[in-house]
């Protein structure tokens, strides 16, 4: 099926541990987006790419790291895990203009302890 | 900073009823848009609204846009127990490229 696949779904870190979060989509967009949901609030976007080859900071990089590997994929890496950081993670990707909306992916659960 | 904010918080109605959330925003936008989640899922695209439109239709849903007053209304009429889920509004103000920013949502609870 289309769309924005998310890996993993569920991971638990220790603080000052690093993982990275996969993403990918095949709808050829052109642009992508890391969002962070927190409970009782909407998403805040952590990165994003509007092309391949850029990648542009949103309202809460510090942090993350981003790496877009190609048009298909872009990845977060937290570099040294803290409490802060537990959150659920979108990914979505859209058209250069999002005229037809975004396309999320069903999220990774992180939890830091 | 949020640049949406969505009231009510959260609302509760029976199935047939007409449910109406409201969204305000603080800058010129480009479109806005209304998006669902079901709980721990993502976020499903449900109908956009461009700043020189004011009302959007799309099956049951149907979508106001004032712009003079910074605001938009979701209406879904006829609620089933299946619309039970949260609704964000998000704006994209961004002269290049697209990049949403979205409100806190409303959690909408349609009982049988």
């Amino acid at each position: 099926n289309a769309g924005v696949t998310q890996t993993p779904k569920f991971q638990v870190l220790k603080t000052g541990q690093s993982m990275t979060l996969q993403c990918a989509q095949d709808m050829n967009h052109n642009s992508m987006y890391w969002y962070r949901q927190d409970p009782g609030m909407g998403l805040r976007l952590i990165y994003y790419s509007a092309s391949e080859g850029t990648t542009d900071k949103g309202e809460v990089p510090n942090g993350y790291n981003v790496s877009r590997l190609n048009k298909r994929e872009f990845s977060l890496r937290l570099e040294s895990a803290a409490p802060s950081q537990t959150s659920v993670y979108f990914c979505a990707s859209s058209t250069s203009q999002g005229n037809y909306g975004y396309t999320f992916g069903s999220g990774t659960r992180l939890t830091v302890v | 900073s949020q640049q949406g904010e969505e009231d009510p918080q959260a609302l509760s109605i029976q199935e047939g009823e007409n449910a109406t959330m409201n969204c305000s925003y603080k800058t010129s936008i480009n479109n806005l848009q209304w998006y669902r989640q079901n709980s721990g899922r993502g976020l499903v695209h449900l109908i956009l609204i461009r700043s020189n439109e004011r009302e959007k239709h799309s099956g049951r849903l149907r979508v106001t846009l004032d712009t003079s007053k910074k605001s938009s209304s979701l209406l879904i009429t006829a609620s089933r127990a299946a619309d039970t889920a949260s609704y964000f509004c998000a704006t994209d103000a961004w002269t290049s490229g697209s990049r949403l920013t979205f409100g806190e949502g409303t959690q909408l609870t349609v009982n049988p």
